[in-house]
């Protein structure tokens, strides 16, 4: 069964960085792209990027180029995105997503950024 | 950036009715070369992931009832549900895939009566 399974929420400080995990099971990890998206509160959905897992190759939205990074450890099937410099107003849920068969996606990080 | 714009915002209807939500885009999402809309139909329910619908603006993702009919091309396309059932209270989205960045809809909230 194919799942996207990502970490906890996470409560930040204004001015630090998070860094979330989505560990993909039941398919071949390095076959299809992992996209991200941000969700703020009872907003609509932004594309942040995608990464290639095989390759390691990104494409970011430009409006979140100089806030995420992505990666990936393709060794234990998990991509990664460290989102830095957090304001308020980078408090929303961030999904992960894959457009493989069924397109599935994790079932979001709740991220506030609260001194 | 392509902008899509979704109307209505929100939509009450009861039970058995058909609804109709719209979704425009600042571009033609038809791709010339193989005549294929890069448009996606995604349904929210509350506390939930979104969750695809229909992609190619009308062809419907596997185990997604035939209630939902998607439809239109170039700037155009229209989300139907033909039988609302209560199981749809959700916030409908559309997605352009056409370019980078990807874009969404503000969304259209489909409420029970």
């Amino acid at each position: 069964q194919v799942k996207l399974l990502q970490s906890g929420a996470a409560l930040v400080k204004p001015g630090d960085s998070v860094k979330m995990s989505c560990k993909a099971s039941g398919y071949t990890f390095t076959d299809y792209i992992i996209h991200w998206v941000k969700q703020s509160h009872g907003k609509s959905l932004e594309w942040i990027g995608y990464i290639n897992p095989y390759s390691g190759g990104t494409n970011y939205n430009e409006k979140f180029k100089s806030k995420a990074t992505l990666t990936v450890d393709k060794s234990s099937s998990t991509a990664y995105m460290e989102f830095s410099r957090l304001t308020s107003e980078d408090s929303a849920i961030y999904y992960c997503a894959s457009p493989l068969p069924g397109y599935p996606w994790g079932q979001g990080v709740m991220v506030t950024v609260s001194s | 950036d392509i902008v899509m714009t979704q109307t209505p915002s929100s939509q009450a209807v009861s039970a058995g009715e058909k609804v109709t939500m719209s979704c425009k885009s600042s571009q033609s999402l038809l791709y010339s070369e193989n005549k294929k809309n890069y448009l996606a139909w995604y349904q929210q329910k509350p506390g939930q992931s979104p969750k695809l619908l229909i992609s190619w603006a009308s062809t419907r993702e596997s185990g997604v009832p035939d209630r939902f009919i998607g439809s239109g091309s170039g700037t155009d396309f229209t989300l139907t549900i033909s039988s609302v059932q209560a199981e749809d209270l959700a916030v409908y989205y559309c997605e352009q895939y056409y370019d980078t960045p990807l874009t969404f809809g503000s969304g259209t909230k489909l409420e029970i009566k």
